[in-house]
């Protein structure tokens, strides 16, 4: 089954618009961490944040915002007035309590347009 | 600068010949990983190891073996038993899970051409 599902393929927005990227995953565990990574077109994967089960609180990191709410499994991803350089795949991930692996949603591909 | 590094960045093969993609980091990390992806699929484990000397099969394993003989170095061999072994591959470590499950860190990856 699937854990983490990104169900949003491709975007594409103009810039300074704001972009929502959404994750929502499926676990068991009641301890899990999930996480968001940036794949500019350059290949490497980047880290971006960590966040486990017991933390709800949402994150402001600049531009970056995310919010997550166990209420619906989401850890859901915004950019705040986007720039040609946020143009990159966004992965979602789980690791659940072991953290022997990390499930990947299957990215989804954001375009900003000058 | 700490890090992870892939050699080559670019790979090209012909069918049925054997092919090591080297991965090594310099992070002092215990835990390796190495990823598989394809347009569309997202990242599929394949190996992964904890310590020096022990590695697991990951999700797509078949076709591939991996050595873990010093921490520092994950080399992934992609054997003549893949079906498909043409693909982007990237190596990420981790501190180890079993103290903290932290986020892993990836390196530039090696794109693979088999024809």
């Amino acid at each position: 089954a699937q854990k983490v599902t990104q169900a949003q393929t491709e975007i594409s927005v103009v810039e300074k618009e704001d972009v929502t990227l959404d994750c929502v995953y499926e676990t068991r565990d009641t301890t899990y961490y999930l996480f968001w990574y940036k794949q500019p077109p350059s290949g490497e994967l980047v880290f971006l944040i960590r966040r486990n089960s017991f933390d709800e609180q949402n994150e402001i990191s600049g531009r970056y915002s995310w919010n997550f709410q166990k209420s619906t499994s989401s850890f859901n991803f915004t950019i705040t007035a986007s720039q040609v350089v946020d143009s990159a795949v966004y992965f979602c991930a789980l690791s659940e309590a072991r953290g022997n692996q990390f499930y990947f949603g299957t990215g989804t591909s954001l375009t900003v347009i000058p | 600068d700490g890090g992870i590094t892939q050699s080559p960045k670019y790979l090209f093969r012909k069918e049925g010949q054997n092919v090591t993609l080297s991965c090594e980091q310099n992070l002092n990390h215990d835990a390796m990983y190495w990823y598989r992806q394809d347009p569309g699929q997202g990242l599929r484990l394949i190996y992964y190891s904890q310590i020096v000397n022990d590695f697991q099969k990951g999700d797509i394993a078949e076709g591939y073996s991996v050595s873990r003989e010093k921490k520092e170095s994950f080399p992934l061999t992609v054997t003549s038993a893949q079906k498909n072994p043409t693909a982007f591959y990237l190596c990420a470590s981790s501190m180890s899970p079993w103290e903290r499950v932290s986020e892993q860190y990836f390196g530039p990856g090696t794109r693979l051409t088999v024809t």
